[in-house]
């Protein structure tokens, strides 16, 4: 267990719709990152966050959103959903904003039909 | 832009057998981190090294080790003595080390299959 939490752990959504995904980071840690993985793009960095503030930005369709709270908590926002969104998404955490060791959540498992 | 190359796609081995797996990488920076993560089938990341761009010494931990030359740009991981518990997609990444240090670049993976 990495002491990272996402949920929800699956979620089966229609194009159109939106949702969100929220992830708590290890106690202690003030970096949040988001990763995409899908069959056909691998694994994509989307957005890393510290204390806060938006630190980096990776390949993050505009119709995606994400912001950390002051509790240091995570929600990322996916929009106008497509059927090529449907991917597993990754949270991780990390103590520092630079090339710290990250912890890996379980991932959600996005579908969209 | 930065690039992390895993050429093998798939490797498969018989348990005891020494594995390495490749990891070419391209960038523009002076300074950069490189990662090795890995993918069990459960799923779930784990962090397994990284590497400051600074550091060229070779690392081992256990039965894994890590060379990494600046020179060509390379960052490979040898498995000693494989066993079926290593069987996982494993992924190589580069990092910015300044303002954008938290964008990563991953390679496509080596999906590592070792036999009993």
């Amino acid at each position: 267990d990495s002491g990272v939490t996402q949920t929800p752990k699956h979620l089966i959504t229609a194009t159109g719709q939106r949702v969100t995904l929220r992830c708590s980071p290890r106690s202690g840690d003030l970096s949040v990152y988001w990763y995409q993985q899908s069959l056909d793009q691998g694994l994509q960095f989307l957005i890393h966050y510290y204390n806060g503030e938006e630190r980096a930005k990776g390949n993050i369709l505009e119709r995606f959103s994400a912001q950390q709270f002051p509790d240091l908590h995570s929600e990322l926002n996916l929009s106008s959903l497509e059927l090529g969104d449907s991917a597993l998404y990754f949270c991780a955490s990390s103590a520092g904003d630079r090339g710290d060791e990250q912890f890996f959540g379980p991932g959600t498992r996005l579908t969209v039909l | 832009a930065q690039k992390v190359t895993q050429a093998q796609t798939e490797i498969s081995v018989v348990e005891k057998e020494d594995v390495t797996l490749d990891c070419v990488y391209e960038t523009r920076d002076t300074t950069y981190y490189l990662f090795w993560y890995k993918q069990p089938p459960s799923g779930e990341l784990v962090f397994l090294i990284r590497r400051n761009s600074f550091d060229e010494q070779n690392e081992i931990s256990g039965r894994y080790s890590w060379n990494f030359q600046k020179s060509t740009s390379s960052f490979n991981f040898t498995i000693t003595a494989s066993q079926v518990v290593d069987s996982a997609v494993y992924f190589c990444a580069l990092s910015e080390a300044d303002t954008n240090a938290g964008k990563s670049t991953f390679g496509d993976g080596t999906t590592l299959t070792v036999k009993p």
